[in-house]
């Protein structure tokens, strides 16, 4: 149980394209989730916390019109990062948290790899 | 002083020895301690969770949480080659509150 995906697992586009990645939670759901952005051999570093049905939290810096996240069910995230440019070029992983726990254990998703050309 | 401290290694050990992470914290409000492996180019993998204070034991792994000293540790017994991994500690105050990450720490398991 508590498996989460995400689709794709790599992208590459050009420089000005937007780019959606899914978050899914496949055997639970998930009130909220969040996604993470990791630079190589950095530590997570968390973009936004997403809950189901309303408006995105972001962290200080982060550019919620840059990177658009809907939550639109307790399955489903989406991070949309537009007009992307080869410095959004990073691992994007999304975890989510079981509504029905009441102890904020948080599950990974297995990442998506941006690369902006 | 950041809010998670954690030595990022490389840490590298033989086969078969015991291996001893750690994690510092400031924030006393914290109350959920995991412990998550990440091998390279995947995303992390919950390896122990525990609430407050004291152990908890999962075949050859072992996390210990002392509250009083906002101290984390995992020990892996028996240490194989597969478990060559960064190993990344989170806390959190608990509800919906995002997860507070310490940098990871690279561990090699030399065979």
């Amino acid at each position: 149980g508590a498996v989460v995906s995400q689709h794709p697992s790599r992208v590459i586009c050009k420089s000005g394209t937007s780019v959606k990645i899914e978050c899914r939670s496949l055997d639970f759901q998930a009130t909220t989730m969040f996604w993470y952005r990791q630079f190589p051999k950095q530590s997570l570093m968390l973009m936004a916390t997403s809950n189901e049905g309303s408006k995105a939290t972001y962290e200080q810096g982060v550019e919620k019109d840059k990177f658009l996240i809907n939550h639109a069910s307790l399955t489903l995230s989406t991070l949309t990062v537009t007009s992307a440019h080869p410095e959004d070029s990073s691992f994007y992983i999304c975890s989510a948290q079981n509504a029905a726990g009441g102890d904020n254990e948080q599950f990974f998703g297995p990442g998506t790899r941006l690369t902006v050309l | 002083q950041k809010e998670v401290e954690q030595d990022p290694g490389p840490l590298s050990v033989p086969e078969g020895a015991i291996v001893s992470l750690n994690c510092t914290y400031s924030n006393s409000a914290f109350q959920y301690f995991m412990w998550y492996r990440q091998y390279s180019r995947k995303g992390p993998e919950l390896l122990m969770y525990t609430y407050s204070s004291g152990n908890k034991e999962d075949g050859r792994f072992t996390a210990q949480v002392d509250k009083s000293s906002k101290y984390i540790s995992l020990f892996i017994r028996d240490s194989q080659p597969s478990d060559s991994a960064t190993y990344l500690c989170a806390m959190s105050e608990g509800g919906n509150t995002p997860l507070v990450f310490g940098k990871g720490t690279r561990l090699s398991v030399i065979a």
